[in-house]
């Protein structure tokens, strides 16, 4: 299983553009990477999941660089409804293990 | 479409005594999981289900805890009997991905059940 580090926790002011940066240095060749999104008392929500280069949908971009040995998910203009535990994840889909994640709080 | 379900919401019970939840997967989703999320952690997989077939349970505390889905539809957790250290949030989880493959499938968690041991 591929083993994912993330920073504790960022602070961000609204407006700004936030990067949380997973480092995955064991990623296997068929492991995809994924992010969550988790507020209080919900489930975690999938936000983005890509395999190399750069995934963009309406909410976030995922850079992942050739090595695949990390990726950078970004957030543009955060609110502070972004507020929220984020989780990096590298594995296929029977082998997923969430980390503590990177708790994110956008204040104005 | 609608979510992941999952019942109850809350749940006090004493150490010793037993618990069940119960989930309610996306329609026509094959794959479903239980997670435990102890408070400040992520949440760490207890048991996979294929349809109706365990794909994988290593993490299932199997002397206390059980987990079936009949029909490949619903699944119940169960804890029997408890103790304090399963005070946590019991999360469902929901996906179409059938075999290995996991691109474009993503978890679909339902809100979860906050369990309290005292």
């Amino acid at each position: 299983l591929a083993k994912t580090t993330q920073p504790i926790s960022m602070d961000s002011y609204e407006g700004q553009e936030v990067n949380i940066t997973c480092s995955h240095n064991n990623i296997a060749t068929n492991d995809y990477i994924t992010w969550y999104q988790q507020f209080p008392s919900q489930g975690p929500r999938f936000i983005i999941q890509g395999y190399k280069t750069k995934v963009t949908n309406e909410v976030a971009s995922l850079f992942i660089p050739a090595d695949r040995k990390s990726s950078t998910l970004s957030l543009p203009r955060v609110s502070l409804s972004d507020t929220a535990v984020y989780y990096c994840l590298a594995g296929t889909a029977s082998k997923l293990t969430f980390g503590t994640g990177t708790r994110l709080q956008v204040t104005l | 479409e609608a979510g992941v379900a999952q019942s109850p919401r809350y749940k006090i019970i004493e150490k010793r005594q037993s618990v069940a939840f119960w989930c309610n997967p996306i329609s026509g989703h094959a794959t479903l999981y239980w997670y435990q999320q102890i408070l400040g952690q992520g949440p760490k997989l207890l048991i996979q289900f294929q349809n109706n077939g365990v794909v994988d349970d290593s993490q299932l505390p199997k002397d206390r805890f059980s987990a079936e889905r009949l029909k490949g539809v619903d699944s119940t957790l169960k804890i029997q009997p408890a103790k304090l250290e399963d005070s946590a949030v019991y999360l469902c989880a929901s996906s179409s991905m059938v075999g290995d493959f996991q691109y474009n499938s993503p978890l679909h968690f339902g809100n979860g059940t906050r369990l309290t041991v005292t």
